[in-house]
């Protein structure tokens, strides 16, 4: 059990909807991740959050669009999508100051764009 | 770009110690070294850390060579349940600027 959690695990989508990803975590942590897998690639990170303010987004189009309401709850919103886009979307958090900045994943949103 | 050198696949015996190893031979003096893994279609998941010194957990034990240009996770009774991809990486802790990078990391196939 990793105390981070996402919701939906599954989601199709077509390119002209809208769409958003949640993440929540119950560790405490003070900040959090979004990364991208696509098949037989390595995870790339797309944004980073601390302290709810976003620090790093790695070059990603704006059809995403990332939201930190507060330090336990991140959001992905979309659209707009391209097919390419489809993907497994990792949310991961951390606590800075921590075990040294160990970062705890969620399960992951398997986004299939038609 | 992914700083450190993996083989891209392993196996090994269930029962027997799985030896993985990582080349980092450009770490600086406050990187540390990571490994976490990734069973099919889950989330990563940390598995041990160090700077320097060997460490050891409930999962695995981590030994880092002397001139930390490369380092060994090892799994001492592998069981189906470690089939994944494992992956190192080295990264300053606590620095923003620092990212985790995943490169392609090693499968690991544990057989009967």
């Amino acid at each position: 059990e990793t105390g981070v959690t996402q919701t939906p695990r599954h989601l199709v989508m077509g390119m002209t909807n809208k769409k958003s990803l949640k993440c929540e975590q119950h560790l405490g942590h003070n900040a959090m991740y979004w990364y991208k897998q696509s098949a037989k690639k390595p995870l790339e990170l797309m944004f980073v959050y601390n302290f709810k303010e976003q620090t790093e987004n790695n070059s990603v189009p704006s059809r995403f669009s990332p939201e930190c309401p507060n330090s336990s709850h991140l959001f992905l919103h979309l659209h707009t999508l391209q097919p390419e886009d489809s993907a497994l979307y990792l949310c991961a958090s951390s606590q800075v100051r921590g075990r040294a900045d160990t970062q705890y994943f969620g399960p992951g949103t398997r986004l299939t764009v038609l | 770009d992914a700083k450190t050198t993996q083989p891209p696949s392993m196996d090994c015996a269930e029962g027997r110690a799985a030896n993985l190893p990582c080349n980092h031979s450009t770490i600086s003096g406050n990187e540390y070294v990571y490994w976490y893994r990734q069973i099919h279609s889950q989330g990563p998941q940390y598995i041990i850390h160090g700077l320097k010194n060997n460490e050891t957990n409930e999962m695995a034990s981590l030994i880092i060579t002397e001139d930390r240009k490369s380092s060994t996770l090892i799994l001492p009774h592998a069981t189906l349940r470690d089939t994944a991809v494992y992956y190192c990486i080295v990264r300053v802790p606590y620095s923003s600027a620092s990212k985790i990078i995943f490169g392609s990391g090693t499968r690991l196939s544990i057989r009967p």
